[in-house]
């Protein structure tokens, strides 16, 4: 257990419907970022906020959609999705301060977009 | 932005004998750097990481070598056994902007050890 708790851990939609995947920290942290991670390919960042504010979008398409209500949680909703993003979506957290810039992941949510 | 090339993206070895995986950064602002493993089905988790006052770090088996001049890094596992198994990602921190836990990855290694 890395203190990063993701639900749901398998997902499977349609590409009209709608769905939210979620991220949550105990551990204190000011930062939360979503990546996705495909086959081959290296984990790609999504989104970052710090201190509940989105301080990174990195050209992801509207379709994903980040909430962070509190810096202890982070939401990606999803509607309109395509085949395409099937992947693994990691969420991630660490802190802002200082030397200690280790990031913590969860286990993902694997992701089939049919 | 920070780019980070890793290699080889398969290793495969005896187990007992050494690996090695290596990646190169673009930024020379970079000043952290992290290797993760990830097993099959659970997210990646930090093994070791490096700073860049320091030119190498050991933890048992395990022991990262960075090059600043070259801009390279070297992830070496000793001894190595089947649990040692897994997809291995180096990272460096892009040192810019206002988000300092952001981590640019390398594509990953697919260390396989034999018995």
């Amino acid at each position: 257990e890395t203190g990063v708790t993701q639900t749901p851990r398998h997902l499977v939609m349609g590409m009209t419907n709608k769905k939210s995947l979620k991220c949550e920290q105990h551990l204190g942290h000011n930062a939360m970022y979503w990546y996705k991670q495909s086959a081959k390919k290296p984990l790609e960042l999504m989104f970052v906020y710090n201190f509940k504010e989105q301080t990174e979008n990195n050209s992801v398409p509207s379709r994903f959609s980040p909430e962070c209500p509190n810096s202890s949680h982070l939401f990606l909703h999803l509607h309109t999705l395509q085949p395409e993003d099937s992947a693994l979506y990691l969420c991630a957290s660490s802190t802002q301060e200082g030397e200690n810039t280790e990031a913590f992941f969860g286990q993902g949510t694997r992701l089939t977009v049919v | 932005g920070e780019n980070v090339e890793q290699h080889p993206s398969t290793l495969s070895v005896q187990e007992g004998d050494s690996a090695v995986i290596k990646c190169t950064y673009s930024d020379s602002a970079s000043n952290y750097f992290p290797w993760y493993k990830q097993e099959l089905g659970k997210g990646p988790q930090l093994i070791i990481d490096i700073r860049s006052n320091v030119g190498e770090k050991k933890d048992q088996r395990i022991a990262v070598t960075l090059n600043k001049t070259a801009k390279h890094f070297s992830l070496h596992i000793t001894e190595t056994q089947p649990e040692d198994s897994a997809v291995y990602f180096c990272a460096a921190r892009y040192a810019g902007g206002t988000s300092y836990g952001k981590l640019t990855f390398g594509q990953g290694t697919i260390l396989t050890v034999h018995p």
